[in-house]
């Protein structure tokens, strides 16, 4: 079965650095998401992208927050100014137009110190 | 604003009882619902849908869901667990028409006991 890839799988940053998560979804999907996931508990939306612009975010994803389809094959996540409450695991994720499946990846753990 | 809710943080069954594990959600309109399973260290698997049709809805690993439009529930149950199906399991929605977003549930960890 196709992935989702996320690189990397562990990144460890000090706190108002900026960091840029990276996933490739599965090629022929147009459907984006990024999510995260603290202590292995909920898991929150953060923002949907559709057609090279984002469809819908949540309030956590403020100013700090941004994504990014640089290539068409990369789907980023960048926070400018990390916190120590961004620390949690992000998970991206991929659906195709007429399949509502949702792909995950295997996550980033993000740890900000 | 779509939501659903899982009531049970943790459910514990004995292998090769059936389970059941619970999720209702808010109303308005006509959702899509999902299950999905999350074991340790890994992302999330897809394991079945309801977008309309029979209530009753087959998916991966012998896992079904019954859909309730007058409970507003999704269930989801097993006739018989196994200790592999131990894992953490999140309830998810989605409302069409323009709207991208799905929301998932708290999850409920189930324990299989040998």
């Amino acid at each position: 079965e196709p992935e989702v890839t996320q690189t990397p799988s562990h990144q460890v940053t000090q706190m108002g650095q900026e960091v840029i998560l990276r996933c490739v979804p599965i090629s022929n999907h147009l459907y984006f998401y990024w999510y995260r996931q603290i202590l292995g508990q909920k898991v929150e939306f953060l923002v949907s992208f559709y057609n090279n612009e984002i469809s819908e975010k949540s309030e956590i994803f403020d100013d700090q927050f941004s994504v990014e389809r640089p290539d068409g094959s990369n789907f980023t996540l960048k926070i400018r100014s990390t916190k120590l409450e961004d620390s949690a695991m992000y998970f991206c994720a991929s659906r195709d137009r007429d399949n509502e499946k949702l792909f995950f990846g295997s996550g980033t753990q993000l740890s900000v110190l | 604003a779509q939501s659903v809710a899982q009531p049970e943080d943790q459910v514990n069954v004995a292998e090769g009882n059936p389970l059941t594990v619970k999720c209702t959600y808010s109303v308005s309109g006509n959702p899509y619902l999902f299950w999905y399973v999350q074991y340790p260290n890994r992302g999330l698997q897809f394991l079945l849908k309801y977008i309309t049709g029979d209530n009753l809805v087959k998916g991966s690993y012998g896992f079904e869901a019954e859909f309730n439009k007058s409970q507003t529930s999704f269930h989801l149950k097993k006739p018989s667990a196994l200790v592999s199906d131990s894992a953490l399991y999140f309830c998810a929605v989605r409302w069409p028409g323009g709207y991208q977003k799905v929301t998932f549930g708290t999850g409920t960890k189930l324990q299989v006991i040998p």
